[in-house]
């Protein structure tokens, strides 16, 4: 079973401050995909990344993928009170039938105004 | 385009009571996933389909959770009967392929009293 660990598990930030959160495994992913689920929706696709050392930047979000593809990063540059939402990192297994999508428990953030 | 719609959004139901949820995937698609949610936590897989084809149910409760995608289309996820533990957010998700983006629903939030 791959597993993903999500840290912190809860952030509160004052809006213009600048975060990192981190997806780390003892396990190698073919991809790492990241979402952002707001209250009472369901979660939306950020970024995919599928190279390892990968980098993607989305405005003042900033994504990498490790080296090994076990681990990736999410920084967000001056956070701004709309950023609030949980992170929830997913990686990508082994291909073909046995493909499988398995979520972290998230990072809440709060960006207080 | 039409997004995943889900049925319906709450459901309270008493323990023992059977209830079924339903999704409408975006059109074209042909993978379709039911995620559980519970507060505070990432989606984990109940069971994903290709077509009609259920390829991974190895995470869903046979002895009370059940679920068909007939024509390969529409899908429908059923608890019989339902028990305390079983309140979360049933999420369903289609995507384009196997180890494409994810599209999610709203989900349909159930309360077991």
């Amino acid at each position: 079973t791959q597993l993903l660990e999500q840290s912190p598990q809860f952030l509160s930030i004052q809006e213009g401050e600048n975060l990192t959160v981190y997806c780390n495994s003892s396990s190698v992913f073919s991809s790492l995909q990241w979402y952002r689920q707001e209250p009472g929706e369901g979660p939306v696709l950020l970024v995919t990344v599928v190279t390892g050392g990968e980098v993607k930047k989305l405005k003042r979000l900033t994504f990498q993928f490790g080296d090994a593809r076990k681990d990736s990063s999410l920084h967000i540059t001056a956070a701004q009170p709309g950023d609030t939402g949980l992170y929830l990192c997913a990686g990508g297994g082994s291909g073909g039938s046995n493909y499988k999508l398995t979520f972290g428990k998230g990072t809440l953030l709060t960006v207080n105004p | 385009e039409a997004g995943v719609v889900q049925s319906p959004r709450y459901k309270i139901i008493e323990k023992k009571q059977p209830v079924a949820f339903w999704c409408n995937p975006i059109s074209g698609h042909n993978t379709l996933y039911w995620y559980l949610q519970n507060l505070g936590q990432g989606p984990e897989l109940l069971i994903r389909y290709e077509n009609e084809e259920a390829v991974d149910d190895s995470q869903l409760p046979k002895d009370r959770f059940s679920a068909e995608r007939l024509k390969g289309v529409d899908s429908t996820l059923k608890i019989q009967p339902a028990e305390l533990g079983d309140s979360a957010v049933y999420l369903c998700a289609s995507s384009p392929r196997v180890t494409g983006e994810l599209f999610f629903g709203e989900g349909s939030r159930l309360t077991v009293l």
